[in-house]
């Protein structure tokens, strides 16, 4: 594929639902990212995959957020019982390695508007 | 930690206008430096990159160069477009973090014909 996609581009759920959000990184590419972006927080780090392995899940919020990456590709992104400051738009990215110099630009996909009434 | 500070926007000039957007950072060691730009209804892309000191990246007719000294990655571009309209992220790699983005929060231009 040509860059990251994600999927679905919109989600509007009720509070307490769960919610899953898909990221297909660029082919190759071996590091993926998650990301948040909200309007009070700016942008922030949530999780870290290398491989499948996920080193560095820090940037997590909270135990209702989890994410997991199969097959060293596509990574799913869950929320568990939804709140409302859950709302943002949700950035997944993926580099060719990570730390290296030179090859651990991250290239973003398009997001996912996550709407939490 | 890491940290970038960047000017507050919002930024608003004239076509054809000179352009700066300042960016410092704190970081130990030698962080990689980017700008990323956000177009309207689309996603963050890469405008430009340097990940050493004293590098200059560029595209687009923008440029940025590293300065480790005073640890800056100011934006510049010496005539602005209606189409670069956008906002604008300075962030970093680096200082004990090797893949974890830090962003600053963002400045937003807005080109006037």
């Amino acid at each position: 594929g040509a860059g990251v996609s994600q999927s679905p581009s919109n989600k509007v759920t009720e509070k307490g639902k769960d919610v899953e959000l898909r990221c297909d990184p660029i082919s190759g590419h071996t590091a993926l990212y998650w990301y948040r972006q909200s309007l009070g927080q700016g942008l922030e780090f949530l999780i870290y995959f290398q491989g499948n392995s996920a080193p560095d899940k820090s940037g997590l919020p909270s135990d209702r957020f989890s994410a997991e990456r199969t097959g060293g590709s596509v990574s799913t992104l869950t929320i568990q019982r939804t709140q409302q400051e859950d709302s943002a738009v949700y950035l997944c990215a993926s580099s060719f390695l990570a730390g290296g110099r030179g090859m651990d630009t991250q290239y973003f996909g398009p997001g996912t508007r996550l709407t939490v009434l | 930690g890491n940290s970038v500070t960047q000017m507050e926007g919002p930024v608003t000039l004239s076509e054809e206008a000179f352009l700066t957007i300042n960016c410092t950072y704190t970081a130990t060691g030698y962080p990689s430096l980017f700008w990323y730009v956000q177009y309207p209804g689309e996603g963050l892309q890469l405008l430009l990159k340097a990940t050493k000191a004293d590098d200059k990246g560029s595209n687009k007719g923008f440029e940025a160069t590293y300065r480790k000294e005073t640890t800056s990655f100011h934006l510049e571009k010496g005539s602005v477009q209606v189409s670069d309209s956008a906002v604008y992220f300075c962030a970093l790699i680096g200082g004990g973090s090797n893949y974890k983005l830090t962003f600053g929060k963002g400045t937003l231009l807005t080109v006037n014909p």
